[in-house]
Order: C-alpha cells, then sequence, then structure tokens
C-alpha cells in the first residue's frame, strides 16, 4: 500500500524556470515530512523538511509548502539551475518504537534543460 | 568524517549464492537502515536496528538476514540470492538523540542477481 503518493515522475524544466512536485499522505500520524535529493550514483540526501504545524518552509531557492487538511505538500525549485537535475523523494515520517519509519514517495526524475 | 560507508559498490550473484552487504558509520548513531531502491518504487525498509543490539523487520525483509554487530556496523546477508533481489542496496543511519529524524544515507550497492 503505497502511502505517499508522488507526481509527477519525469519533469523537464528550462534554466530558471520553477520546478514543482506534489505528494500526498494517507497516515495523519506522520509528523515529520523531508525532501530527499539524489544525484546519479549516490544515496539519497536529506534537501528540506517540514513539520505539520508550519504551512511553508523556505531555504534558498526550495520551498516547501504543506497543505494538512488536505494531506498534500509540495517542493518548488526556484530559478531552477542544471545542477538541480536529480531525483527527488518526497517522505513522511513517524516515531514508531524508537526509530524513525520513514515512507518514500517513488521519486521524480528532474531534468532542468539550458 | 566519512559518515556512512557501504561495501561492495558492486556485485554480480548467480542464483543461490550468498552474500554479505557491509555497512558502517561513524557518526555515533543509534538508529540504521536497510532499503532497497528499484524503479519506480522508491526506497523500502528491509531490516532496520533502532539501537545496538536490536534489529526489527521492515517491509519486504523476507530473503535477507542482518546483524547490528556494534554501534557503528549493521551487514545484511542475502542466504539464497534470487533474480528478485537485483537492487540498489542503500544503509541509512540516524540519531544520536533517540528521536532524530534525519537520515544519513551510503553510497549504494548495486547488486545483480542472474
Amino acid at each position: 500500500q503505497q502511502q505517499v503518493k508522488q507526481s509527477p515522475q519525469s519533469l523537464i524544466v528550462q534554466k530558471g524556470g520553477i520546478s514543482i512536485i506534489n505528494c500526498a499522505y494517507e497516515n495523519t500520524a506522520f509528523d515529520y515530512f523531508p525532501w530527499y535529493q539524489q544525484f546519479p550514483g549516490k544515496g539519497p540526501a536529506l534537501l528540506i523538511a517540514i513539520r505539520p504545524d508550519v504551512s511553508e518552509k523556505k531555504e534558498g531557492r526550495f520551498t516547501i509548502s504543506f497543505n494538512k487538511s488536505a494531506k498534500q505538500f509540495s517542493l518548488h525549485i526556484m530559478d531552477s539551475q542544471p545542477g538541480d537535475s536529480a531525483t527527488y523523494f518526497c517522505a513522511a515520517s513517524m516515531n514508531s518504537g524508537g526509530y524513525q519509519k520513514v515512507t518514500f514517495g517513488t521519486g521524480t526524475k528532474l531534468q532542468v534543460i539550458p | 568524517n566519512a559518515g556512512v560507508t557501504q561495501t561492495p559498490k558492486f556485485q554480480v550473484l548467480k542464483t543461490g549464492q550468498s552474500m554479505t552487504l557491509q555497512c558502517a558509520q561513524d557518526m555515533n548513531h543509534n538508529s540504521m537502515y536497510w532499503y532497497r531502491q528499484d524503479p519506480g518504487m522508491g526506497l523500502r525498509l528491509i531490516y532496520y536496528s533502532a539501537s545496538e543490539g536490536t534489529t526489527d523487520k521492515g517491509e519486504v525483509p523476507n530473503g535477507y538476514n542482518v546483524s547490528r554487530l556494534n554501534k557503528r556496523e549493521f551487514s545484511l546477508r542475502l542466504e539464497s540470492a534470487a533474480p528478485s533481489q537485483t537492487s540498489v542496496y542503500f544503509c541509512a543511519s540516524s540519531g544520536e538523540e533517540v528521536f532524530s529524524y534525519e537520515q544519513y544515507f551510503g553510497p549504494g550497492t548495486r547488486l545483480t542477481v542472474t
């Protein structure tokens, strides 16, 4: 059962444009929503994260928008650059018996063209 | 400070062979995880260890075993490899504190079972 749905699967954006990736979750027990960035041949790395008591978080060109009532959150990449080309995973997390139970989305492959 | 390291980086096995994937972290983290990544399916948790001396099954544990050798090391063993276990395997760790949210990933092991 896919508890975190991510779209689109792939995205092509021109340099300088805005990249938008959307995610939806089902379990209201999730209390932490990270986004991971993965370059080819590398492991995922935390990009930015938000907690459900906040509607928006911005770090540089990266912004998470969070809608608790709709159980949706999205990643916006402003002024997208070729170096942003990577696969992005949204995730939802909660404490479960002393560890972080993380459910990942299926990933979005972003390509930023010059 | 190497973070999370994994060996080997690549491995080809024949059906029925066994192997152990090694993982070590130098961040004094309590929790460690093994994920597999398959195209279109995101990352799925195989096993985790919330703290030294404990291990538990994740979402897809069948065909795998784990050992938390000490606080630094967490190994994943395939006793009798099957083609369905062809995947990229990632080890991750989190938290000096018990409820620490960010997971740090290793570079991955690409496994092909023929």
